[in-house]
């Protein structure tokens, strides 16, 4: 069975700083993926970044990167230098490469202060 | 252009209706979903057809059917409505059903009211 926590109901940050989203995770396949998505007020569901278990460098995209860390089973999003747009729910997802179902967390909700 | 296209929005009805939610991606993709996300924000798979075959049928009341008529379309049809049904649903797509590295893409979502 697979597993997605999102520990982190909501998080607070200033404009401009950078803020890490934990996400821990629990799977018994050997090779699996790792996403997150973005949900604005608005409601449509955005793909952010991927990572994969084999991958050996952190992902990156513009001002998202994934901090992987298989042994500990953590996969936090840093998103760097804030803005306001990025006020939103952040979901964490999985899928183990035997599966065809994604598992979502239960999301964090965060807000970017001006 | 949009990739993951659901109609309607929203909609808004009374228990025990029937409805449908139509889902048409222009991606070029197998494999399309079904999910729920409940008043809590939270997500659920409830079907997943791969070129228009039945591959993920989750714990769902039957009064949940869905139809696929081709693989760019994946339409979600509820009979007799009820309070409980009333969420976001999300259509999305992905390349393909399996594999680690397999992106799905939602659409905006549909939020159904049942009154």
């Amino acid at each position: 069975a697979q597993k997605i926590t999102q520990t982190q109901p909501g998080m607070f940050v200033q404009e401009k700083e950078a803020v890490t989203l934990d996400c821990t995770y629990d799977t018994s396949d050997q090779s699996y993926g790792l996403f997150w998505y973005k949900q604005p007020s608005s409601g449509e569901m955005i793909f952010l970044i991927y990572q994969g278990s084999y991958d050996e460098q952190n992902a990156t995209e513009g001002r998202y990167s994934l901090n992987f860390q298989k042994a500990r089973k953590s996969a936090n999003l840093v998103i760097s230098a804030s803005q306001l747009g990025d006020s939103a729910m952040y979901f964490c997802a999985m899928r183990g490469g035997s599966n065809y179902k994604l598992t979502f967390g239960k999301g964090t909700l965060l807000t970017v202060n001006p | 252009d949009t990739a993951v296209s659901q109609t309607p929005k929203y909609l808004v009805t009374q228990m025990g209706n029937d409805k449908s939610i139509k889902c048409e991606q222009n991606l070029g993709h197998d494999t399309m979903y079904w999910y729920k996300q409940d008043s809590k924000k939270f997500l659920k798979i409830m079907f997943s057809y791969n070129n228009k075959e039945l591959i993920i049928n989750e714990t769902v009341p039957n009064r949940f059917s869905p139809k696929s008529p081709d693989k760019a379309h994946l339409n979600l049809h509820i009979n007799s409505l009820e309070l409980g049904d009333s969420a976001v649903y999300f259509c999305a797509s992905s390349p393909r059903p399996g594999g680690s590295k397999n992106i799905q893409y939602f659409g905006a979502g549909t939020r159904l009211s049942v009154l």
